[in-house]
Formats: structure tokens, C-alpha cells, sequence
């Protein structure tokens, strides 16, 4: 059973548009979520995260917010650029241990047009 | 220099053969992943390290084995490649409850 799910494969904005990448999650034990951000050929990044006592989070172009009754969570990217073009993994480490282990949605691909 | 490095970067290999993953990190951290991408499926936990006497498998371990050479080292061995192997494999080091690790570069693994 996926315990954080992406629903969208893949997204397509214009530059300096709002994006809205979407992650649903089904343990209502998970206290913080993560967004990571990849470019081909590199490993996953982190780019912004949110405590589950919190219902929004942000930094510069980037805001998560974190809808814990509805168990989603969302990030923002305003505006838009191309350089954002990347996949966007949405995850939150497991409540389960002290092992820290990450738990990954599928990825969300994201290509902003010029 | 990266905090974590992988090698190779990339590698074609034989089904049958035997392949090592090698990752060397510089974070001081004292846990360490293994991790698989596969197209539509995210990343899956392989194995993963708290320590060097510390080692325990993740979601999709069958089929894989670890070593923790030092707080540093962490390799990853495929004993029998096989074409199902095919993927991207990521080493990662964290000591953040909040979750946040740090990534390699990544290895692309062919099994053919």
C-alpha cells in the first residue's frame, strides 16, 4: 500500500505561472513531509519541507502547505521559471523507527515553457 | 567535492555477473540508504545502515546485499545481476528526524 501517492505524472506551465504539485499521504503518523526536487542525471535535492503542526510553509518562489484532515499537502511554485523543469518527489520519513528512512510518492515531472 | 559520492556513475553489465555499488559520504552522518528509482515508481528503499554493526533491509531488498565498511562506506552488491535490475540506484546519508538526507549523483545500472 503506497503510504504517499502523486497522482499526477506530469505537469506543463508557462513561465511565470503558478505551479501546484499535489501529494496525498494515508499515515496520519507522518510529522514532517519533504518536497525534493531532480534533474537528469543528478540525485534528488531537498527543497522545502513542513512540520505536521503546520499548515503552510515558505521560502522565496516556494510554499507547501499541509492539509492534515484532508491528508495532502501541496507545493507552489510562484512565479514558474524553466529552470524549475525538474521531478518533484514528495515524501516524509517513516514514524515507524529511529532509522529516518525516507517513504517516496511516484514523482511528478514538471516542464515550465519559456 | 560532492558530501556523497557514487561509483560508477554508470555500468552495463551481464545478467549473472557480479556488480558492486560503492558510496563514500563526507557528511559524518551515521546513517546511510541504498535506494532504486524506477520510471512511475519513485524512490524504494533497498537497505539501509544506522551504524557500521547496524544493518537492516528495506522494502525491495531480495536479490541485493550490503556492506558498511566504515561510518563512511556503504556498498551495495548485486551477487547475480538480473535484467529486472535495470534502474537507478541512490546512496543517501541523513541525521535529521525531520527527514532530510542527502543524495548521490546516482549509478544507472543495465543488466543485459
Amino acid at each position: 500500500d503506497q503510504q504517499v501517492k502523486q497522482n499526477s505524472p506530469s505537469l506543463s506551465v508557462q513561465e511565470g505561472r503558478i505551479s501546484i504539485l499535489n501529494c496525498d499521504y494515508t499515515n496520519s503518523m507522518f510529522d514532517y513531509f519533504l518536497w525534493y526536487k531532480k534533474y537528469p542525471a543528478e540525485g534528488p535535492t531537498f527543497l522545502i519541507s513542513i512540520s505536521s503542526i503546520k499548515d503552510k510553509n515558505e521560502d522565496g518562489r516556494f510554499t507547501v502547505f499541509l492539509n492534515k484532515s484532508a491528508k495532502h499537502l501541496s507545493l507552489h511554485i510562484v512565479p514558474s521559471q524553466p529552470g524549475d523543469s525538474a521531478v518533484y518527489f514528495c515524501a516524509a520519513p517513516d514514524p515507524m523507527d529511529s532509522s529516518y528512512k525516507l517513504i517516496f510518492g511516484s514523482g511528478t515531472r514538471l516542464l515550465v515553457r519559456p | 567535492d560532492a558530501d556523497v559520492t557514487q561509483t560508477p556513475r554508470n555500468r552495463i553489465t551481464k545478467t549473472g555477473k557480479r556488480i558492486m555499488l560503492e558510496c563514500s559520504q563526507t557528511k559524518g552522518h551515521d546513517r546511510m540508504y541504498w535506494y532504486r528509482q524506477d520510471p512511475g515508481l519513485g524512490l524504494r528503499l533497498i537497505y539501509y545502515s544506522f551504524d557500521v554493526k547496524d544493518i537492516n533491509k528495506g522494502e525491495i531488498s531480495d536479490g541485493y546485499s550490503v556492506s558498511r565498511q566504515a561510518q563512511a562506506k556503504f556498498s551495495l552488491s548485486l551477487e547475480s545481476a538480473i535484467p529486472n535490475q535495470t534502474a537507478l540506484y541512490f546512496c543517501a546519508t541523513s541525521d535529521s528526524r525531520r527527514g532530510k538526507a542527502f543524495f548521490g549523483q546516482g549509478t544507472r545500472l543495465t543488466v543485459v
